[in-house]
């Protein structure tokens, strides 16, 4: 699986989107971009993933460079329950294959 | 909404004590994950299942064994707790194809 680089930590204020960056420079034609959040004491949520066009839901919305080599994950109103680390993983889409955290972003949302 | 449910929230054992983690998914999924997480280290995989009976290694599997008689339970077993076992435990599971990855809240376990 593709190496990935983010930010140790970001601050947002409340209310204000958050663009979390990664980059994934050595991503293959067959990699996805994952995003997964954790939250204190709680296990990893997934959050969005995407193979070369940007995505949205209900959570955020990845935007993915058309290199596919870095992408930013927005959440577009944060509150303070979006404090948490954030993981950005890259891996293809097969079978028992396991999820490897990097460090991810400490994000902090203020009041 | 898929659920993955772990038996304990908190655990306290003794070293040399035989320790059952259990995990349970309710949503048919094939694939089923134990992770260890430690500060500075990040998350780790011990072991994983990809069907009934069927068992992988992961990159830390010493001193861990696992079982997964039914589909829908992953038992991490330690066979001889010893105190740097002492982690937070993560039970996940996933559909073949590897969309969404689900966890559990997690186990904190603790030898003494």
């Amino acid at each position: 699986d593709a190496k990935t680089t983010q930010p140790p930590s970001m601050d947002c204020a409340e209310g204000r989107a958050a663009n979390l960056p990664c980059n994934h420079s050595t991503i293959s034609g067959n990699e996805y971009v994952y995003w997964y959040r954790q939250i204190h004491s709680q296990g990893p949520q997934y959050i969005i993933h995407g193979l070369k066009n940007n995505e949205t839901n209900e959570m955020a919305s990845l935007i993915i460079t058309e290199d596919r080599k870095s992408s930013t994950l927005i959440l577009p109103h944060a509150t303070l329950r979006d404090t948490a680390v954030y993981y950005c993983i890259v891996r293809v889409l097969q079978g028992a294959q396991k999820l490897v955290f990097g460090q991810g972003t400490r994000l902090t949302i203020n009041p | 909404d898929v659920k993955v449910t772990q038996s304990s929230r908190y655990l306290v054992k003794r070293t040399g004590e035989k320790v059952f983690l259990e995990c349970v998914q309710d949503m048919d999924h094939e694939n089923m994950f134990w992770y260890r997480q430690d500060p500075g280290l990040g998350l780790r995989l011990i072991y994983f299942s990809y069907d009934v009976k069927m068992k992988e290694k992961g990159d830390i599997p010493e001193g861990y064994s696992v079982s997964r008689e039914k589909k829908e339970r992953f038992s991490l077993i330690l066979e001889s707790a010893s105190t740097n076992q002492t982690s937070m435990y993560l039970c996940a599971s996933t559909l073949e194809g590897g969309y969404g990855y689900t966890f559990g809240s997690g186990t904190r376990l603790t030898v003494v």
